[in-house]
């Protein structure tokens, strides 16, 4: 299974774009990136899932380079509602197993 | 419903008790998979259902956890004689079926709060 990495943690200022980024050297060809959120006392939520380039949606975009050894999650304009945590997950998409990690903690701040 | 039930929300129960918690996935959904979440740890995988069958039981930390779904849909972990380490949150996760050719999205409940004392 390939293990991600993340920061621990991560502050922002309302209104400013965050970058999170995740690294996992040993992804395998079938595997896909996808990201996660949870709040407090819920279950993490769907952001966005890719396996290669670039993934925009409603919420976020997700930049995957060519060799997909890292990626990155992008918020833009985060409000203090972005204050979570966020998970990086990499997997073959059926979920078997999948390692959530310990994620990254993102305070916005006002 | 809309989306992952689970229930209860809360429990607290005695060391050495058996407990159930349950999971109704969303309808439809034919892979279903607990997890468990430890205080400021990510959520780690347990079992794996797909369909009626438990395609993956390897997360199950010993014999004392037992998880079934005998119709495909609607389905329970049981935990016999409770541990004051088995205090977390479970969380149940259902997703479409996976045809091997594109990731799939999971949808998670909000999770069960066991507390053993």
């Amino acid at each position: 299974l390939a293990k991600t990495t993340q920061p621990i943690s991560m502050d922002s200022y309302e209104g400013q774009e965050v970058n999170i980024t995740c690294s996992h050297n040993n992804i395998a060809t079938n595997d896909y990136i996808t990201w996660y959120q949870q709040f407090p006392s819920q279950g993490p939520r769907f952001i966005i899932q890719g396996y290669k380039t670039k993934v925009t949606n409603e919420v976020a975009s997700l930049f995957i380079p060519a060799d997909r050894k890292s990626s990155t999650l992008s918020l833009p304009r985060v409000s203090l509602s972005d204050t979570a945590v966020y998970y990086c997950l990499v997997g073959d998409g059926g979920y078997q197993k999948v390692t959530f990690g310990t994620g990254t903690k993102l305070q916005v701040i006002p | 419903g809309a989306g992952v039930s689970q229930t209860p929300s809360n429990k607290v129960t005695e060391k050495g008790k058996y407990v159930e918690l349950r999971c109704d996935p969303i309808s439809g959904h034919t892979a279903l998979y607990w997890y468990r979440q430890s205080l400021g740890q990510g959520p780690e995988f347990l079992i794996y259902f797909q369909g009626t069958g438990a395609a993956d039981d390897s997360g199950l930390p010993n014999d004392r956890f037992f998880a079934v779904r005998p119709e495909g849909s609607v389905s329970t972990l049981k935990i016999q004689r409770t541990e004051r380490g088995d205090s977390a949150v479970y969380l149940c996760a259902s997703s479409g079926t996976y045809d091997g050719t594109h990731g799939t999205e999971a949808f998670f409940g909000q999770g069960t709060r066991l507390t053993v004392v």
